[in-house]
């Protein structure tokens, strides 16, 4: 079964330093990846997906993620955050087995301080 | 010019009653989803409909009924509201046809408290 793992729930950061969001996978068969954005009471946004190809994927927003075979993860980063990246992320993966369908992770709330 | 609308915003009843959230979409996606949110931030998808067929059904007390009148609406009917309802409700749409990995665009959600 696929599943993910979002291993942070929350992640405090100040301005402009780095972040990263980690999310590890779990599955048998090919991978389609995905992160989301949900900003204060909003629906969720797409930053960024893995398909093939290319294993660093860059989205919008300024935020990329790698997509790494052999340690199953795909993790999110930022190189400088803001104070408008303050939302909730969630990493999700597509599942094709008897139905389509994104398996969200529970979501790791980024919180930037001044 | 709103892609994905949902109404109610809010929605705040008592247990026992039956309630309707609506969702519209005008992307012209052939594939609309409902997914619930509980209080810890999960998400978890419920239905999904590909022209206007069910082909998503999760583990949902048969009190929740979608409708899909045509390709643009996916409506939620609740039954018999109980507490354990109360969570957001997200609308999403999509285009299968190509390719089912493709982006799904979320309506802003329905926050639905059962008191």
């Amino acid at each position: 079964a696929q599943s993910v793992t979002q291993l942070d729930s929350q992640v405090p950061v100040f301005e402009e330093a780095p972040v990263e969001l980690r999310c590890n996978y779990s599955s048998s068969v090919s991978v389609y990846l995905f992160w989301y954005v949900q900003y204060p009471n909003q629906g969720l946004q797409l930053l960024l997906k893995y398909l093939s190809g290319s294993t660093l994927v860059k989205g919008i927003n300024g935020f990329e993620a790698e997509f790494n075979k052999s340690q199953t993860s795909f993790h999110l980063r930022k190189p400088s955050v803001h104070i408008s990246d303050t939302a909730e992320y969630f990493c999700a993966v597509f599942r094709s087995y008897n139905t389509d369908k994104l398996i969200f992770g529970t979501g790791t709330r980024l919180q930037v301080f001044p | 010019d709103t892609a994905v609308s949902q109404t109610p915003k809010y929605l705040v009843t008592q247990m026992g009653n039956d309630k309707s959230i609506k969702c519209e979409q005008n992307l012209g996606h052939d594939t609309m989803y409902w997914y619930k949110q509980d209080s810890k931030k999960f998400l978890k998808i419920m239905f999904s409909y590909n022209n206007k067929e069910l082909i998503i059904n999760e583990t949902v007390p048969n009190r929740f009924s979608p409708k899909s009148p045509d390709k643009a609406h996916l409506n939620l009917h609740i039954n018999s509201l109980e507490l354990g309802d109360s969570a957001v409700y997200f609308c999403a749409s999509s285009h299968q046809d190509r390719g089912p990995y493709n982006e799904q665009f979320f309506g802003p959600g329905t926050r639905l408290t059962v008191l």
